[in-house]
């Protein structure tokens, strides 16, 4: 079936700090990817999306690039805030609609 | 509202009781989801609507757990005899797609069974 595995957290960043968040998958057929985000108190939010090979979903400067050949959807994003604190979660979609997430890699940048 | 809204926020019932858990979709959102989101996991998917049609319920983890959405918009989850493996967040997502890509999730409600 289906999977996602995504970097093990809790990571702790410097504002301003480069980040990574590694995601990998397992998908039959061609699936959609996505980044959600979900703020202390909140629901799941989507950050980004890509939806075929080599796309690059961006929001809020995080990046994503889809990439087929090593099955992977990389968050990055070049100088991190206070206000990135957050869970990220790597999910995926296929025609079946129903999407299959990550387990989450929780995050907290310092001042 | 502009969003998902799900009703209780919290719900703390006994072991042994029912409950029911709401969700109000986006208005005009075609399809209609349910996720159970363990603590410190990701959401897991339980079932599926397309308008008032139950397209998929493989996610149910057992026969305690029934979902309706009888007129394609406000949706009921429901859980008997609830079990103490039953607490976790509930999480209702609509979209205005019949064949969704994106979901729009709701705040959840923390169900927890003592």
């Amino acid at each position: 079936g289906d999977s996602v595995t995504q970097m093990e957290g809790p990571v702790t960043l410097s504002e301003e700090a480069f980040l990574t968040i590694n995601c990998t998958y397992t998908a039959t057929g061609y699936p959609s990817l996505f980044w959600y985000v979900q703020y202390p108190g909140e629901g799941l939010q989507l950050l980004l999306k890509a939806t075929k090979a080599d796309d690059k979903g961006s929001n809020k400067g995080f990046e994503a690039t889809y990439r087929k050949e090593t099955t992977s959807f990389h968050l990055e994003k070049g100088s991190v805030q206070v206000s990135d604190s957050a869970v990220y979660f790597c999910a995926l979609n296929t025609n079946a609609g129903k999407s299959t997430f990550g387990d989450g890699t929780t995050l907290t940048v310092k001042p | 509202g502009a969003g998902v809204s799900q009703s209780p926020r919290y719900k703390v019932a006994k072991r042994g009781q029912d409950v029911a858990l709401r969700c109000d979709p986006i208005s005009g959102h075609v399809s209609l989801f349910w996720y159970q989101q363990a603590l410190g996991q990701g959401p897991e998917f339980l079932t599926y609507f397309q308008n008032e049609a139950q397209l998929d319920k493989s996610g149910l983890p057992s026969d305690r757990f029934f979902a309706e959405r009888p007129e394609g918009s406000v949706s009921t989850l429901k859980i008997q005899r609830t079990q103490q493996e039953d607490s976790a967040v509930y999480l209702c997502a609509s979209s205005p797609d019949r064949v969704p890509f994106q979901a729009f999730f709701g705040q959840g409600t923390r169900l927890t069974v003592v």
